[in-house]
This record gives structure tokens, C-alpha cells and sequence, in this order.
């Protein structure tokens, strides 16, 4: 248990749909990163946000929207499902904004849109 | 525009013998190298990292080295063990871009006994 939470597991919707990922970071660390890997790619970053507030942006599409709480959980949103947005999505936290080390992952929420 | 490349999607070695995963990189900002190994249902775990100003650090059996000239840095870990079977990802960061982590593709690393 590497101690980031990401909830759920697995998520199977229909295209056009929305969905909600949940991330819960190691206890200490403030900054929150969303990664996607998709098929035969590497870790895409998305966002990243650090104590609430929005830190950097990466590929993230317009219809995802991410957003990090006052306990420091964070959500990713995404909406207008489309098959290409089937991809593995993982949270990493930190104790800093700006560090290169001491990521740590959560397990992933494995996206399929059918 | 993939900064970090894996070019290799699968490495199959010997127990015993070394394994060297490659990756190149186009970014000369990037001054900071690491090793991330992920096993199935699994997140990413840290492995190993190398600053810019060195050219190799060695954690037991595992060793990066750097070429930043060539732009390319390698893993080697000798000996290869069955445990190691996973795949090996890449990433590089920059001061300049507050230090977020650039990932390659990854390279499925299997080791037979």
C-alpha cells in the first residue's frame, strides 16, 4: 500500500457519459499530479494541484476538469465520454509544489468507455 | 511531441544476466533522470535517479547511467532476477517546468529462470 487512495478500481460507461475519479494523497504531502497512460503510452501528465490550489497544466482536454479539496483529496472529472478516453489513470502525490522525487503513486482507476 | 523515448516496448533476459533499458531524451533543459518499475495493478514505484552534473549513481544491483551529450541514459541491473519482471518507465524533469515529471512509454522487462 503505497498510502494514495484512488477510488474506484475499475469503471466501465457508455460514450457521452461523465465520471468522477477520486484520489486521496499520503498523508503529509500537498500536492496532488493526474497521469493517463493509454494504450502503449507512457504516463501523460493532466494537472497537477498543490494545497487547493492549480499548480500546472499538461494535455488535459477541455471536458476533464480536476479539482482538489480543503482535506486535500482530489477529483478528476470527466465528461462527453468518448472511446479514445479508455486509458488507465493515476493520482501521484508530494510533500512539495516542485519536486522531481518522492512521487508517490496510487494504484489507478482503469477507465473502459464502451 | 514525446520528450522521452522508450524505444525498446520489451526486453526478455536471462536470470542471472544483465538487463540495460534504454531511453533517450530531446529536452536538453532536463536535469533531473529517474527509474520508475510497475508491476501489474500496481502504481509506479521509484527505483533509481541521477542528477544532470553526475554520470552514473548505483543502488545495489541497480545502476543509471547518463550521457547527456548523446542525450541518452541507460539502467543496467546485474544480476537480472525473475522479480524483476515488470515494466521500466523513463522520466526526466526540468527546474524550468517546475520540476514535473516527463514519462517515456515504458519497457516491459521480462527475466526467465
Amino acid at each position: 500500500d503505497s498510502g494514495v487512495t484512488q477510488t474506484p478500481k475499475h469503471l466501465i460507461t457508455a460514450t457521452g457519459q461523465r465520471v468522477t475519479l477520486r484520489c486521496s494523497p499520503r498523508s503529509g504531502d500537498l500536492s496532488v499530479y493526474w497521469y493517463q497512460q493509454s494504450l502503449d503510452q507512457g504516463l501523460q501528465f493532466l494537472i497537477q494541484y498543490y494545497n487547493g490550489e492549480e499548480r500546472a497544466k499538461g494535455n488535459i482536454l477541455e471536458r476533464f476538469s480536476a479539482q482538489q479539496f480543503p482535506d486535500l483529496h482530489s477529483e478528476l472529472n470527466l465528461s462527453s465520454l468518448e472511446l479514445g478516453d479508455s486509458a488507465l489513470y493515476f493520482c501521484a502525490s508530494s510533500v512539495k509544489a516542485a519536486s522531481p522525487y518522492g512521487y508517490t503513486f496510487g494504484s489507478g482507476t482503469r477507465l473502459t468507455v464502451v | 511531441d514525446q520528450q522521452v523515448k522508450q524505444n525498446s516496448p520489451s526486453l526478455s533476459v536471462q536470470e542471472g544476466r544483465i538487463s540495460i533499458l534504454n531511453c533517450d531524451y530531446t529536452n536538453s533543459m532536463f536535469d533531473y533522470f529517474l527509474w520508475y518499475k510497475k508491476y501489474p495493478a500496481e502504481g509506479p514505484t521509484f527505483l533509481i535517479s541521477i542528477s544532470s552534473i553526475k554520470d552514473k549513481n548505483e543502488d545495489g544491483r541497480f545502476t543509471v547511467f547518463l550521457n547527456k551529450s548523446a542525450k541518452h541514459l541507460s539502467l543496467h541491473i546485474v544480476p537480472s532476477q525473475p522479480g524483476d519482471s515488470a515494466v521500466y518507465f523513463c522520466a526526466a524533469s526540468a527546474q524550468e517546468y517546475g520540476n514535473k515529471l516527463v514519462f517515456g512509454a515504458g519497457t516491459i522487462l521480462r527475466v526467465k529462470s
